[in-house]
């Protein structure tokens, strides 16, 4: 099955700069990438996704990145702010091969330093 | 629009003792799922379901057991717990058709002592 590796597991940044984390997936069939956050003591949340024939998308102040041949797939954030502290996880799914779940990584903790 | 809800928020049970976690939807999404999120692990699929009356396992289905009650509800029961069971338990629903997005309820957390 799927494999998905996240990286870093924890992420400080000062408020303002920009942050990056990567994943990785196994499964060259996978062609649909979300990205969820989530705050404490609540569900995950999707903040932006990208499927495998797009690059790149982008939405304000986040961006996610797709390399396909490398099986890699990044999410952007610029101008941090104190509100984007959070855990972020990336996940991967083979869309239209029926009602499979998303297969996550092992998430970011991403903390924004005043 | 209450979107996706769980009930119970918390839960305390004993070893060997059962319990079923609740989970609507009024989206009239056909797909739904359970999760579990340990410490470090990211969310783990437990089951699905694509549609009304149809179950499928997912990554981790054993201790589990779940029912699609109907187009808005997906039930998880846990018919023996064990400490192995402590986590915290999320559903999703989704579309299905034309969309990928999956929607996240707020979580029940469940300690088996």
């Amino acid at each position: 099955g799927e494999n998905v590796e996240q990286h870093p597991s924890t992420l400080s940044v000062q408020e303002g700069d920009s942050a990056v984390i990567k994943c990785t997936y196994s499964d060259s069939a996978s062609n649909y990438f979300p990205w969820y956050k989530q705050e404490l003591g609540k569900g995950p949340q999707l903040i932006i996704d990208i499927r495998s024939n797009v690059g790149e998308k982008k939405d304000q102040r986040i961006a996610v990145t797709l390399n396909k041949t490398a099986k890699h797939f990044s999410l952007h954030i610029t101008e941090t702010q104190p509100e984007d502290s959070a855990v972020y996880f990336c996940a991967a799914r083979i869309s239209g091969g029926g009602a499979d779940g998303l297969t996550f990584g092992k998430g970011t903790h991403l903390i924004i330093q005043p | 629009n209450a979107g996706v809800t769980q009930t119970p928020k918390f839960q305390v049970l004993k070893t060997g003792q059962s319990m079923t976690l609740q989970c609507a939807q009024d989206m009239n999404h056909n797909s739904m799922y359970w999760y579990r999120q340990d410490p470090g692990m990211g969310l783990r699929l437990i089951y699905y379901s694509a549609s009304e009356g149809t179950t499928d396992k997912g990554e981790v289905p054993n201790g589990y057991n779940v029912s699609r009650l109907n187009k808005r509800e997906f039930s998880l029961r846990l018919e023996s717990a064990a400490p192995s069971q402590t986590s915290v338990y999320f559903c999703a629903s989704r579309v299905v058709t034309g969309k990928d997005e999956q929607f996240f309820g707020p979580g029940t957390r469940l300690t088996v002592l």
